[in-house]
């Protein structure tokens, strides 16, 4: 069975750019979410989506958003990108979401931004 | 308002002893818990879970405890090996409501298993 599959693994950015992350999830799973990792913050909830609606979204600018595709595959872009959001990008795949089924990481995007 | 705190950076220990990784949570409204082992620049292996009904989970070498009138958890690995050496996160999640997604995590501690 493949595992979470994120595209691209590095990617480098001018800062105004903007860049489109995706995210294959485990096949048969439905929820798909998306977390920014950086040394200063941690592992950050970015949103999260289930059957192609987003259910859940975390304290970031609207600069970040997403999206969910019918066979479940995941995008998000970011904006006008700036140096801070130089960080790895993860998504997570879950059966029926977290909370209730336990969810599996990509390998990450690693983005920077110049 | 760090809700998932692991208060210990690091933790070292020899190879095939046991390692103890402690993680506590203030949100009395987690009701779900995971252990994730994590290596620079990848993305998080998922190694267990546990859920608030249960107060503890084993797979294999790792054993998690759920102490819920305390709020704390804890990852046990038996023996330790030098490839579990890696940083580990708690991560606990809430099911359903506004909360559908989200993973807390904590800070993660570095574990080294020496040879």
């Amino acid at each position: 069975k493949a595992g979470v599959t994120q595209t691209p693994r590095y990617l480098i950015k001018t800062r105004g750019q903007q860049v489109t992350l995706s995210c294959s999830p485990i096949s048969g799973h439905r929820s798909v979410s998306w977390y920014q990792q950086t040394p200063g913050q941690g592992l950050q909830f970015l949103f999260e989506y289930f059957s192609e609606t987003q259910r859940n979204k975390g304290n970031f600018p609207g600069r970040f958003s997403g999206r969910q595709f019918s066979n479940s595959r995941s995008e998000m872009n970011v904006s006008t990108l700036e140096l801070g959001d130089s960080a790895l990008y993860l998504c997570a795949s879950s059966l029926l979401g977290t909370g209730y089924t336990e969810a599996f990481f990509g390998q990450g995007t690693r983005l920077t931004v110049v | 308002d760090q809700q998932v705190k692991q208060n210990s950076p690091s933790l070292s220990v020899q190879e095939g002893r046991i390692s103890i990784l402690n993680c506590d949570y203030t949100n009395s409204m987690f009701d779900y818990f995971l252990w994730y082992k994590k290596y620079p620049a990848e993305g998080p292996t998922f190694l267990i879970s546990i859920s608030s009904i249960k107060d503890k989970n084993e797979d294999g070498r790792f054993t998690v405890f759920l102490n819920k009138s305390a709020k704390h958890l804890s990852l046990h690995i038996v023996p330790s090996q030098p490839g579990d050496s890696a940083v580990y996160f708690c991560a606990a999640s809430v099911a359903g409501g506004t909360s559908y997604g989200k993973l807390t995590f904590g800070q993660g501690t570095i574990l080294t298993v020496h040879p």
